[in-house]
């Protein structure tokens, strides 16, 4: 099983939509999270953190489960700019601070 | 100016041939990391860095070595590219956990492409 897994999509919406996506990660002991967003062929930057009591941000609600081990987010009111890939961060802190990064959940809005 | 800036920003060479890819920061992090993304394969960790006299290798090292000149800098070399190293590699600092930031950073990107 993967580390952090994410349905890779792509989800098409159209414009005013709803759309939430999810992220699984394997590892109980997981300590934080965080949505990056990646246009094609540009950097990840970051989206938003995910907080244990769940957290907003405009038009975007990040929420974690961690008896279930996974994160989400859901985007309302859809708009054409919100086409990109949205990948989960998950860090593990130790000697090494992991940070695992999942595969990423593309998402077209189309009008 | 870019926070983290990585050259070149693309290149392609040939089986063989040495190619460093370079990434500066002006953010002041502990932490530096070099990552390539594939297709469908999402970012794979080459190397990482928690200050100068610190590197250690990630899930896909082999074929790659790292130099920490100086806080700031944190080069990625081929000594001997083969074509499936081609990619986008991703340069990208952080704080360490202890100062409360541990947000990642990425510089532009590298598009290298090996013939």
């Amino acid at each position: 099983r993967k580390e952090v897994e994410q349905d890779p999509g792509p989800f098409n919406v159209p414009e005013g939509a709803t759309v939430a996506f999810n992220c699984t990660y394997s590892n109980s002991a997981s300590q934080s999270f965080f949505w990056y967003r990646q246009d094609c062929r540009k950097e990840p930057k970051l989206l938003m953190s995910v907080y244990s009591s769940g957290n907003e941000d405009g038009r975007f609600t990040a929420q974690l489960n961690r008896a279930s081990q996974y994160i989400s987010l859901l985007i309302r009111d859809s708009k054409l700019s919100d086409s990109a890939t949205y990948l989960c961060v998950v860090i593990d802190y130790g000697d090494t601070d992991k940070l695992i990064f999942g595969t990423g959940t593309r998402l077209q809005v189309f009008p | 100016d870019a926070d983290v800036t990585q050259t070149p920003r693309n290149r392609i060479t040939k089986t063989g041939k040495r190619i460093m890819l370079e990434c500066s920061q002006t953010k002041g992090h502990d932490r530096m990391y070099w990552y390539r993304q594939d297709p469908g394969l999402g970012l794979r960790l080459i190397y990482y860095s928690f200050d100068v006299k610190d590197i250690n290798k990630g899930e896909i090292s082999d074929g790659y070595s790292v130099s920490r000149q100086a806080q700031a800098k944190f080069s990625l070399s081929l000594e001997s590219a083969i074509p499936n190293q081609t990619a986008l590699y991703f340069c990208a600092t952080t704080q360490s956990p202890s100062s409360g930031a541990n947000v990642l950073t990425f510089g532009a990107g590298s598009r290298l492409t090996v013939l």
